[in-house]
């Protein structure tokens, strides 16, 4: 149980385009997710808090009409890196927690990788 | 916020040997988790481990919550050992983790 599941895996765009990357949890709902984003050999830094129905909550720095968070649903959170330009080429992570959960235990997707031309 | 730090940053180990991987947080948490990130980059849960000890395997965590750190222990390193090993905190119910730099861990045979 706890799967969370990111598509795509990997991604390809040229400069100046959109791109959207879902994320689900397959077998439990979320009421809350979170969207990470990775450098080469950095960590992982958080970019937003996601909660079903209501608006993202962003991190300080991260421009919210940049990366459009959308959590329409109990089980799918989108990330849309809109206009996309090279130094937004990055591994994108999101996370979820349970509805009702027993414990704080986020459970992470297999990620995504940008990269812009 | 609360501030995460790991070591050894880089650590590298012959087949067969043991370690012992720190993480340091400078705040009460909820939630302490340990990560292995392999090379495609996913993260694969090691523990859920905001207190007390558990193991799995070849490997072990104890945190001491009262104290602010964590130790993930592997034992008998194996070569896909190798990676990155992240530790992560909270300490709000709910609320997303925070991760350290990572400790790097490379096995060689």
């Amino acid at each position: 149980g706890a799967v969370v599941s990111q598509h795509p895996s990997w991604v390809i765009c040229k400069s100046g385009t959109s791109v959207k990357i879902e994320c689900r949890s397959l077998d439990f709902q979320a009421t809350t997710m979170f969207w990470y984003r990775q450098f080469p050999k950095q960590s992982l830094m958080l970019m937003a808090t996601s909660n079903e129905g209501s608006k993202a909550t962003y991190e300080q720095g991260v421009e919210k009409d940049k990366f459009l968070i959308n959590h329409a649903s109990l089980t799918l959170s989108t990330l849309t890196v809109t206009s996309a330009h090279p130094e937004d080429s990055s591994f994108y992570i999101c996370s979820a927690l349970a509805v009702g959960f027993s414990t704080g235990e986020l459970f992470f997707g297999e990620g995504s990788r940008l990269t812009v031309l | 916020g609360i501030q995460v730090e790991q070591s050894p940053p880089d650590l590298i180990l012959q087949e067969g040997a043991n370690s012992t991987l720190r993480c340091n947080f400078s705040d009460s948490v909820n939630n302490l988790q340990w990560f292995h990130q392999n090379p495609w980059g996913q993260l694969i849960n090691l523990f859920y481990i905001p207190s007390g000890t558990k193991q799995n395997g070849r490997l072990s965590a104890t945190t001491v919550a009262t104290e602010r750190y964590s130790l993930l222990y592997i034992s008998s390193s194996q070569t896909t050992d190798s990676g990155v090993y992240f530790c992560a905190v909270s300490n709000q119910a709910g609320t997303a983790l925070i991760f350290g730099k990572g400790t790097t861990l490379s096995v060689s045979s």
